[in-house]
């Protein structure tokens, strides 16, 4: 079965600190996995995408398949990351079904 | 652009009526998917339209329905309403070149089933 866990419903940390948001995922194959984020009053938004290995924000996820991990650091939380964090994965064949896990809300306290 | 726009707003039904909840795409994508987000959950994926036709389903009753117009907007039907039915409906649209994984999400229509 696909599916996305999010450990963590809170992660509280102050400024500066650096920060973890973990997801694990199920899925036998080739997955592509993302990271969404909605920030207070606003709506959910692409923060990243696996396959780029891009920083964003200086946000960084790293596709572990051998513990089929995917979290996402920071090394030093801003006030403005604090936000609802979603990891999300797409089946094969470029479907755009996405499978989200529970969220997990980041606050980051000055 | 206005991005993506659903309407309404939110709305409250009574158990057994019938809903329908609208999406416009942003410009220049053709690809609608619906999601169903129950308080403290992550969305959940209902299905997706591309070119006028479902073209991937989750694993929802056939309750929900759903229809796409030519010029892309779409349209989400839920028959039979149950209390449980009681979430925040997301719309997604996506460009179909390039790939359907960035998909720009709505405000989101909140519905109350009592």
């Amino acid at each position: 079965a696909q599916r996305v866990t999010q450990p963590e419903k809170l992660l509280s940390v102050f400024k500066g600190a650096p920060v973890e948001l973990k997801c694990n995922y199920s899925y036998s194959g080739s997955p592509e996995l993302f990271w969404y984020v909605q920030y207070s009053r606003q709506r959910l938004q692409l923060l990243l995408r696996h396959i780029s290995r891009e920083s964003i924000k200086g946000f960084t996820a790293d596709l572990n398949k051998g513990e089929t991990s995917f979290h996402l650091k920071k090394p030093f939380a801003q006030e403005e990351d604090s936000a609802m964090y979603y990891c999300a994965l797409e089946g094969s064949g470029n479907t755009g079904k996405l499978i989200f896990g529970q969220g997990t809300t980041l606050q980051v306290k000055p | 652009d206005a991005g993506v726009t659903q309407s309404p707003t939110h709305l409250i039904k009574t158990r057994g009526q019938q809903v329908t909840l609208r999406c416009s795409p942003k410009s220049g994508h053709d690809t609608v998917s619906w999601y169903q987000q129950a308080l403290g959950q992550g969305p959940q994926f209902i299905f997706q339209y591309y070119e006028e036709e479902e073209r991937q389903r989750g694993n929802f009753p056939d309750r929900f329905s759903g229809h796409q117009f030519p010029n892309y907007s779409s349209e989400l039907n839920v028959n039979a309403l149950l209390l449980g039915d009681s979430a925040l409906y997301l719309c997604a649209s996506s460009p179909s070149t390039g790939g359907f994984y960035e998909q720009y999400f709505g405000p989101g229509t909140r519905l109350t089933v009592t």
